[in-house]
């Protein structure tokens, strides 16, 4: 069983839908990355928190950890937001980042 | 010229062959890092560089030599690799070395196809 498990694997929402993309660990760690990974390759680094919550434009990140479980939403989605995004977490005593399997995301027109 | 930048984005090389993968970063980092991405399967760490000096190797195969000859570049060496070895592979930079400050910056990827 991976430590860091997404949900969901894949999803598909029309433009304009407000998506939720869940992140659960099963480690102590100390941060939570959320990445995101366009067809492409390359990796754009969204957010990393220890606690509560950030927001960046339509994206907003909450993570609770007593409950060892981490959110990412993104409001009014459109097509350009379609991409994988995974959670990635930093263990307390590693210094290495624990990836996710990644939720591929396609936002219709 | 961006963040971090990766040469080339795509390789494909025979199981003899010998080839080099770049990675250089312009945003004064001290840490750098290999990641491997196989289809279908979590991001995976190879090494960790932290001004210059190897400071993470998760089991890596001796196939795979990396080389940080100074803060702004770091080289992964191939050599005799398998077919199982053709993935996505990413390199990335950090401030620090992993702390939980820290962020990573990712390049492109090499995309890499062994024969």
């Amino acid at each position: 069983k991976n430590e860091v498990e997404q949900s969901p694997q894949n999803l598909t929402a029309q433009e304009g839908e407000f998506i939720t993309i869940n992140c659960s660990y099963s480690v102590g760690i100390s941060a939570l990355h959320w990445l995101q990974q366009h067809p492409g390759g390359g990796i754009v680094s969204l957010f990393m928190l220890s606690s509560g919550k950030k927001k960046h434009g339509r994206l907003i990140a909450t993570i609770n950890i007593q409950e060892k479980h981490s959110s990412l939403h993104i409001t009014a989605s459109h097509p350009r937001d379609s991409a994988v995004y995974i959670c990635a977490v930093i263990s307390g005593s590693a210094r290495q980042l624990t990836f996710g399997s990644g939720t591929q995301l396609t936002v219709l027109p | 010229e961006t963040g971090v930048t990766q040469t080339p984005r795509h390789l494909v090389m025979g199981m003899t062959n010998k080839k080099s993968l770049k990675c250089e970063q312009h945003l004064g980092h001290n840490a750098m890092y290999w990641y491997k991405q196989s289809a279908k399967k979590p991001l995976e760490l190879m090494f960790v560089y932290s001004l210059e000096e190897r400071v993470e190797n998760n089991s890596v195969p001796s196939r795979f030599s990396p080389e940080c000859p100074n803060s702004s570049h770091l080289f992964l060496h191939l050599h005799t690799l398998q077919p199982e070895d053709s993935a996505l592979y990413l390199c990335a930079s950090s401030q620090g070395a992993g702390g939980s400050s820290d962020t990573q910056y990712f390049g492109p990827g090499t995309r890499l196809t062994v024969l």
